[in-house]
């Protein structure tokens, strides 16, 4: 139980697009997902949380016109990089908590490459 | 604010041998514990966590970790490790209850030999 997914797995884009990266709770309703951004060979850090049905709310300096998030529902979260530049190539983690405990549950991440 | 410190960069292990990964939190009052293992290009995953009672608490994989108060560590330990232990390990401390932020140490990479 508690498996988090992540689509895509691995995207290349265009500098100047906007890229959408889904996040699921595929066995458990997450009411609170969170965001993480992973440079190579450093750790996560957090760039925002979200709640089921609220704004998201982010971490200092992190652009929330950049980084747009969206939790609709209980099992489904996503971010959108807009007008991505090579900069924001890298590795994004997104995970779920919702059955109490205070645990996360990561989802396998997604490499995004701006071109 | 929590902070989480992982001394150790890298660390290098013969496969059979023993295993201490380090880390020290900073944080006002009883903090949540985490250590989670992280394979090359994947997500995380939960090894183990304290939140209270037993300091020494007993994860997945073998891997064991004691909570100890007076040091303000939460050091990962391993009696005999495996060539699939090869890994990036991060610690992390959670603030209050209801937040449920966490912060990330900086990671140990664990190379075993063999």
């Amino acid at each position: 139980g508690a498996v988090v997914s992540q689509h895509p797995s691995w995207v290349i884009c265009k500098s100047g697009t906007s890229v959408k990266i889904e996040c699921r709770s595929l066995d458990f309703q997450a009411t609170t997902m969170f965001w993480y951004r992973q440079f190579p060979k450093q750790s996560l850090m957090l760039m925002a949380t979200s709640n089921e049905g609220s704004k998201a709310t982010y971490e200092q300096g992190v652009e929330k016109d950049k980084f747009l998030i969206n939790h609709a529902s209980l099992t489904l979260s996503t971010l959108t990089v807009t007008s991505a530049h090579p900069e924001d190539s890298s590795f994004y983690i997104c995970s779920a908590s919702g059955l109490g405990g205070y645990e996360q549950y990561f989802g396998p991440g997604t490499r995004l490459t701006v071109t | 604010a929590q902070s989480v410190t992982q001394p150790d960069i890298h660390i290098t292990v013969s496969e059979g041998a023993s295993l201490e990964l380090r880390c020290n939190y900073s944080y006002g009052a009883t903090p949540y514990l985490f250590w989670y293992v992280q394979s090359p290009g994947q997500g995380l995953q939960l090894l183990l966590k304290y939140f209270s009672g037993d300091t020494l608490v007993q994860g997945i994989k073998g891997f064991e970790a004691e909570f100890k108060r007076s040091q303000s560590s939460f050091n990962l330990r391993k009696p005999s490790v495996h060539w699939s232990d090869a890994a990036e390990y991060f610690c992390a401390v959670g603030a209050e209850f209801g937040n449920e932020k966490l912060t990330f140490g900086t990671g140990t990479r664990l190379t075993i030999i063999p």
